[in-house]
C-alpha cells in the first residue's frame, strides 16, 4: 500500500487566498484525521471523520477552515481566506476503527507545509 | 479529558548511551498509549503501542516502553542510542469512542545525539 498520500507537499500563498489541502487515506481505512502542527501549539487535532461523516470538528480554529470527505478515498481541508497565522504543517492520518472494542493505530501522511505570506 | 505531558523538551545523549524519554498521561479509563517518532520534514511513524497485557512493550528500531498504571507513566527506553535516532518523539493517549478513535499528543521531546 502507498500509505496516506497528501498533496501538495509544500504550499506558499499570499494572505487572503484560498488554500486547499488534499488527502487520500489508506484503502480500507474508515477514519480520517486532520492535524495541524506548529512550534507554539504542537500537534492539534482539527477534525476527524468516520465513514465519511464528520464526527468531531471542535478543533477547527474558526469558520475560515472547512473540511470535506466526499468519499472514502478523498478528503480536503480548505482555508478561505488564509492568514499568516495559518502557516503550519498539516497532517492527514487514517485508521481502521471498529468501535469501542477495538483500537487501531493511525497512519500519518508526510504532511503539507503551508506558508501564508 | 485525556492529556499527555512530556516534561523534557530537549534531551541530548551520546551515541551508544542509554535513553529514557518520559511520558505521563491523564485518562479516566484504561488508556491506549503510543509513541511516535518524527524525523525532520517527515510524518509521524509509530514506534510502539500499549493496549493491554504485558506492561513492557517492544517496538521497532530497538525501542521499548513500560506502562506503569500507578505512576500514570509510559516511558520510552532504548539501551544504546544511534545517531539515526535523532528526531522528535511524541507520546500519545488514545480514546476509543463510539465513532472512531482520537489521539491526544504530548508536546514532544527533541532528541539530539552527539558523537
Amino acid at each position: 500500500d502507498a500509505g496516506v498520500i497528501q498533496s501538495p507537499r509544500h504550499e506558499v500563498t499570499e494572505m487572503g487566498q484560498e488554500v486547499t489541502l488534499r488527502c487520500k487515506p489508506i484503502s480500507g481505512h474508515n477514519s480520517l484525521f486532520w492535524y495541524r502542527q506548529t512550534m507554539m501549539r504542537g500537534l492539534e487535532l482539527l477534525i476527524y471523520f468516520n465513514n465519511n461523516v464528520p464526527i468531531d470538528d471542535s478543533g477547527m480554529p474558526e469558520d475560515r477552515f472547512s473540511a470535506k470527505m466526499p468519499n472514502a478515498s478523498f478528503s480536503t481541508l480548505k482555508i478561505q481566506p488564509s492568514e499568516p497565522r495559518d502557516s503550519a504543517v498539516y497532517f492527514c492520518a487514517s485508521s481502521l476503527s471498529l468501535g469501542t472494542s477495538n483500537y487501531n493505530e493511525q497512519f500519518f501522511g508526510p504532511g503539507t507545509r503551508l506558508t501564508v505570506l | 479529558a485525556q492529556s499527555v505531558t512530556q516534561p523534557d523538551i530537549h534531551i541530548t545523549v551520546s551515541e551508544g548511551a542509554s535513553l529514557e524519554l518520559r511520558c505521563n498521561y491523564s485518562y479516566g479509563a484504561t488508556p491506549y498509549l503510543f509513541w511516535y517518532v518524527q524525523s525532520p520534514g517527515q510524518g509521524l511513524q509509530l514506534l510502539l503501542k500499549y493496549f493491554s497485557g504485558d506492561t513492557l512493550v517492544q517496538g521497532i528500531k530497538g525501542f521499548e516502553a513500560e506502562f506503569k498504571r500507578s505512576q500514570s507513566s509510559f516511558n520510552l527506553r532504548k539501551p544504546s542510542v544511534h545517531w539515526s535516532d535523532a528526531a522528535e518523539y511524541f507520546c500519545a493517549v488514545g480514546a476509543s469512542m463510539e465513532y472512531g478513535n482520537k489521539l491526544v499528543f504530548g508536546a514532544g521531546t527533541i532528541l539530539r545525539v552527539k558523537s
